[in-house]
């Protein structure tokens, strides 16, 4: 089955920007996805179809896509972005897959 | 605006069957923009999708659970349930109700835009 790798963990100062990769392990063209779970909270979407946003999800989060790689990009990180991240695909086995996930860090 | 509320047991014997209903508020189960599923979560498996369904039918199963899962809608009630046979205490985790968008700019996709807060289910004697 197919396996999303993502960094366990980011770490970034307030007001810098955060990057978190995710990777799939062979190699196509995917859609990728991304959530973000806060403490004691559900996972909420932020980035859709690889580039786009769900409304209400500000301007500082974006991503990138390329092949079977992908990254999650936000910038000016504030304190309340600090949560467990995950990537997400569509197999063409017919499966969903989701990524390990990455705690990020706001030092 | 719209919301998903799980509910059902949070204990189930080894062996029995695990039972989930999903309410939808704020939207209809009969859209046809939308399909909806059931995700769980455990520290040691992460996040793991079971499977999602339309009103109209067509379930879609994880193939990790399709043996033992059956997803249905009830669209008089405007909610949707899953069922999970043969439960061992590896099926311990909390349970997510979702609605998964079908498309967007004309292209079929695979994103959860609506989870509900989730429901801790054990597995246990």
């Amino acid at each position: 089955s197919y396996v999303l790798t993502q960094p366990p963990s980011v770490s970034v100062v307030p007001g810098q920007t955060a990057s978190i990769a995710c990777a799939g392990d062979s190699p196509g063209r995917k859609i990728f996805h991304w959530y973000q779970q806060k403490a004691g909270q559900a996972p909420r979407g932020v980035i859709y179809s690889d580039t786009d946003r769900p409304s209400g999800i500000p301007d500082r989060f974006s991503a990138s896509t390329s092949g079977n790689t992908a990254t999650l990009t936000i910038t000016r990180v504030e304190a309340g972005d600090e949560a467990d991240y995950f990537c997400q695909v569509w197999d063409a086995s017919g499966d969903v897959v989701f990524g390990g996930g990455t705690k990020l860090a706001v030092l | 605006q719209s919301h998903l509320q799980e509910s059902g047991p949070g204990l189930v014997k080894p062996s029995e069957t695990l039972s989930l209903t999903c309410q939808v508020f704020g939207d209809s189960i009969s859209t046809e923009t939308h399909y909806w599923g059931w995700i769980r979560q455990s520290p040691g498996r992460g996040l793991e999708y079971i499977g999602n369904i339309h009103h109209s039918g067509g379930p879609f199963y994880s193939r990790s659970f399709a043996s033992r899962v059956t997803l249905s809608v009830d669209r008089s009630k405007n909610q949707f349930s899953l069922k999970l046979n043969s439960v061992t205490a590896a099926d311990t985790a909390v349970y997510y109700c979702v609605r998964r968008m079908v498309s967007a700019r004309g292209v079929i996709v695979w994103f959860f835009d609506l989870w509900g807060r989730g429901t801790l289910v054990t597995v246990s004697s």
